[in-house]
């Protein structure tokens, strides 16, 4: 079972708050990944962190930003949530990116009303 | 134009059956090649993998890999209700950051 672990798992806000959503991994992977998901579409990469102080922006453009300080912790804030911000949000872990071997978390189901 | 293409569904089959989930890829440059399991509400889990070309079976999952025709499928003997999910190809090959996906192919398997 993967030891990684997302909060909140489901968040509802209002327009022009801010919010940073919680990626936690317990197994010592250097790299970490957020993806967004919404229904029928594919993954898209939004950012990805090689190691701590390394960040780079994914695929996807996404106006959220990350930081990465402890090998164990990847979050992404959002400074001010509109409602094209709602989706699905996954953290996921790696030893080695080439072979594609990820351990997701339960994911954060974001609502911006 | 999307690199991987995938088949949304929904499948519907009954238990018992035999499911064939299938991906094709435009990148040739592609080696490694995975099907994640996602259930409802949860985040997707490493199911199968592949490199190269060839057969891979684990249990009741078997994953192909055709290089040529730029073609990867996942087949599931005898299917049973808790293979209900959605399934997703993915691949990379070396030097790339990380996982290009499918948009899944939701099965449902009726008991």
């Amino acid at each position: 079972e993967a030891d990684i672990y997302q909060t909140p798992r489901y968040l509802v806000i209002g327009t022009g708050k801010k919010i940073t959503l919680e990626c936690s991994q317990t197994m010592g992977h250097d790299k970490m990944y957020w993806y967004q998901q919404d229904p029928g579409m594919e993954l898209h990469l939004i950012h990805y962190s090689y190691g701590v102080n390394s960040t780079e922006k994914g695929d996807l453009s996404s106006e959220s930003t990350v930081s990465r300080i402890r090998t164990e912790h990847f979050p992404l804030t959002l400074e001010s949530a509109r409602p094209s911000h709602t989706s699905q949000y996954l953290c996921a872990s790696s030893v080695g990116a080439s072979t594609g071997e990820l351990f997701f978390g339960e994911g954060s189901r974001l609502t911006v009303l | 134009q999307k690199e991987v293409e995938q088949d949304p569904g929904p499948l519907s089959v009954p238990e018992g059956a035999i499911v064939s989930l299938n991906c094709t890829y435009s990148n040739s440059a592609f080696q490694y090649f995975m099907w994640y399991r996602q259930y409802s509400r949860k985040g997707p889990e490493l199911l199968m993998y592949t490199y190269s070309s060839g057969n891979k079976e684990d249990g009741r999952f078997t994953a192909q890999v055709d290089k040529s025709s730029k073609y990867i499928s996942l087949f599931i003997r005898d299917s049973q209700p808790s293979d209900s999910a959605t399934y997703l190809c993915a691949m990379i090959y070396t030097g790339r950051r990380a996982l290009t996906f499918g948009s899944g192919t939701r099965l449902q398997v009726q008991p």
